[in-house]
């Protein structure tokens, strides 16, 4: 099993750009995740799901948009990039979401916005 | 929502001391506390967790402790090492059907040799 897989693993962009964060998991879980992780913050969950077609917001979701066509995939997509979004991305997965499962994350992405 | 303060948000000890991390949190009906270890560069993975009708857990050199009625938890370390030496994060998840994780800002822990 590769886990959960993160693409790219360095990115710059410049503002207004679009671009796609990808995420796949192997592990046949329900429950799938972004977080971004910005020094001193922590990290703070930007959009989640609980299963193929079935997505919601966390607590920073301005300027991402998610969706979830397969139980595998996770796209993180952002439509006009800004400086603030200058952060590094986290995908995580857990087998489902009772409230008490692990997460499993990936080797995350850092994105540069110029 | 679930807001987790954790504090501090830096420590430095000597090898073979204790470390003392703790977090409090804001949503009674939360009821699953893990900790998350992140040394540089890498991503977070779990060391240990521990759920609300548990009042302290251990594992090995790691233990945790809860206290609900006060809202706090903390993570315990004996016998620092420096491969110890990481950013810890505390979470707590949002009560009832909430498929919400939210961590604490983190703690750097530097192990001195």
């Amino acid at each position: 099993n590769a886990g959960v897989t993160q693409t790219p693993k360095f990115q710059v962009l410049k503002t207004g750009q679009s671009m796609t964060l990808q995420c796949a998991q192997d592990m046949n879980h329900e429950y799938m995740s972004w977080y971004r992780q910005d020094p001193g913050m922590g990290l703070r969950l930007i959009h989640y799901s609980v299963g193929a077609g079935i997505t919601d917001q966390g607590e920073v979701p301005n300027g991402y948009n998610v969706s979830r066509s397969t139980t595998e995939d996770f796209p993180l997509r952002l439509l006009s990039a800004a400086p603030s979004q200058t952060s590094v991305y986290f995908c995580a997965s857990s087998l489902d979401f009772t409230g008490a499962n692990v997460l499993t994350f990936g080797a995350g992405s850092r994105l540069t916005v110029l | 929502g679930e807001n987790v303060e954790q504090h501090p948000s830096t420590l430095s000890v000597q090898e073979g001391d204790s470390a003392v991390i703790k977090c409090t949190y804001s949503d009674s009906a939360s009821n699953y506390f893990p900790w998350y270890k992140q040394e540089l560069g890498k991503r977070p993975q779990l060391i240990i967790d521990i759920r609300s009708n548990v009042g302290e857990k251990k594992d090995q050199r790691i233990a945790v402790t809860l206290n609900k009625t006060a809202k706090h938890f903390s993570l315990h370390i004996t016998e620092t090492q420096p491969e110890d030496s990481a950013v810890y994060f505390c979470a707590a998840n949002s009560g009832g059907s909430n498929y919400k994780l939210t961590f604490g800002k983190g703690t750097l822990l530097t192990v001195n040799p």
